[in-house]
């Protein structure tokens, strides 16, 4: 079955960046690119960004232009998404979810940023 | 970019009853590329509808999408008490944008 496994809860302080993965199983890794979605507490869906898993083609929310990288290793399955120069208003759930319309979420890895 | 706007920010329905929950796109959505989702607290949001009116795997028949161009809407026939809940439109037609949401909660 179709499954993305997100890393592990991150605390980070202000000014620091984050690195967020998710590896993916159960399908071809290369026939859907991936996207990010982060929801910060009591708010709503935020899309950031989309990879593709074939090529360099890759689209960010104007929002975060400038300030967040998203890669793929398809040795592993696996997409990143690392954010930088954190800040409060950066503590959200993050998640990544399969294709342009999204069947398929990880389960979202929560991002605190605190001082 | 497309913004998304949906409406009503809450609507306050009981079991039993039809909900008509709208969003409106800034600009026209690229070949009806509209989904929708519903969120419950502490879950991943599930997938209801994709290409603005066809229905996901395994979602039942009472939710309905439908609508072109700017104006979409997603309509829940008879409300049953797991569809109180929130319900978000996304576009992928031109990158991808989410509206707001919508909740729908008991009267």
């Amino acid at each position: 079955q179709v499954q993305l496994l997100q890393s592990e809860a991150e605390v980070k302080k202000p000014g620091a960046s984050v690195k967020v993965s998710c590896r993916a199983s159960g399908y071809a890794f290369t026939g859907y690119g991936i996207s990010w979605v982060r929801q910060a507490p009591g708010q709503g869906l935020e899309w950031m960004g989309w990879t593709s898993t074939y090529s360099d083609d890759v689209k960010y929310a104007p929002k975060f232009q400038g300030r967040v990288t998203m890669t793929t290793d398809t040795s592993t399955s696996t997409a990143y998404m690392e954010l930088r120069s954190l800040t409060s208003d950066d503590t959200a759930l993050y998640f990544c979810a399969r294709g342009n319309y999204y069947i398929h979420w990880g389960q979202g890895t929560l991002v605190t940023v605190s001082s | 970019e497309v913004v998304l706007t949906q409406s009503p920010g809450t609507l306050s329905l009981s079991p039993g009853e039809r909900a008509t929950l709208s969003c409106r796109a800034s600009q026209s959505v690229s070949s009806n590329y509209l989904a929708w989702y519903q969120q419950k607290p502490g879950q991943t949001p599930r997938l209801l509808i994709y290409g603005a009116s066809s229905r996901a795997t395994g979602i039942p028949d009472r939710f309905s999408g439908s609508g072109s161009g700017t104006d979409f809407t997603l309509t829940i026939s008879r409300l049953e008490p797991e569809d109180f809940a929130v319900y978000y439109c996304q576009q992928y037609g031109s990158s991808f944008t989410f509206g707001p949401g919508t909740k729908v909660d008991i009267k």
